[in-house]
């Protein structure tokens, strides 16, 4: 069965630092991948998604995500963070032969300091 | 456009008493997943349902945890004989008809569960 790890479980970032989130998945076949986030108080929202082609995915807010296949790995990265980033993300897979439940990470809290 | 709509926001039960949480999915979606997100870990896979069918239950519990979504009306989580345990935030997302696993799922605010 697939997993998702997300190592950082809380970042503390200043105003306009950049930022790197792992996300580190164990399945051996073909897999889409997603960053939800979760703002406080507030339902997840889709970030970004990679199902094919670039591995390199623009999402909104000024994200980006690297498919890393030989490493398991979609890292979510942004160069300058703002205050209104502060909230929970989540990485997930979902394993592509027709089951479409999600696999979540734990989750990182990230929070911005003015 | 309404989203994915759940209610309650917040249920509160005593142990025993039965929970009914609901999910609308967003209007086109024929496809219905319901997660759990205990305190400090991430959303699990409940169970995954199409109009009248369940498609995959893996994640549900054997006991006490039923799901449905009717012809008509919303999909209900029903959990029977609450326990402590239960105490969870429950999300529901919603995908379109025929997507496949390339759709991405959009989630509901969720329902806030607290079993006193």
């Amino acid at each position: 069965a697939q997993s998702v790890s997300q190592h950082n479980h809380h970042v503390i970032l200043s105003e306009a630092a950049s930022l790197e989130l792992g996300c580190n998945y164990s399945y051996g076949g073909t897999v889409n991948l997603f960053w939800y986030v979760q703002y406080p108080g507030q339902h997840l929202q889709l970030l970004l998604k990679y199902f094919s082609g670039d591995p390199l995915v623009k999402g909104i807010k000024g994200f980006e995500a690297e498919f890393i296949k030989s490493k398991f790995s979609f890292n979510l990265r942004k160069p300058s963070v703002q205050w209104s980033d502060t909230a929970e993300y989540f990485c997930a897979v979902n394993v592509d032969f027709g089951n479409e439940k999600l696999t979540f990470g734990t989750g990182t809290r990230l929070t911005i300091i003015p | 456009n309404a989203g994915v709509m759940q209610n309650p926001r917040h249920l509160v039960r005593r142990r025993g008493q039965e929970a009914r949480l609901r999910c609308s999915p967003m209007k086109g979606h024929s496809h219905v997943y319901w997660y759990r997100q205990l305190p400090e870990e991430g959303l699990k896979f409940m169970v995954y349902l199409q109009k009248e069918n369940i498609i995959d239950e893996s994640g549900m519990p054997k006991e006490r945890f039923s799901a449905e979504f009717p012809k008509e009306g919303p999909s209900i989580l029903r959990i029977q004989q609450v326990v402590r345990g239960d105490s969870a935030a429950y999300f529901c997302a919603s995908s379109p008809a025929g997507g496949g696993s390339n759709q991405p799922q959009h989630f509901g605010d969720g329902t806030r569960l607290s079993i006193l």
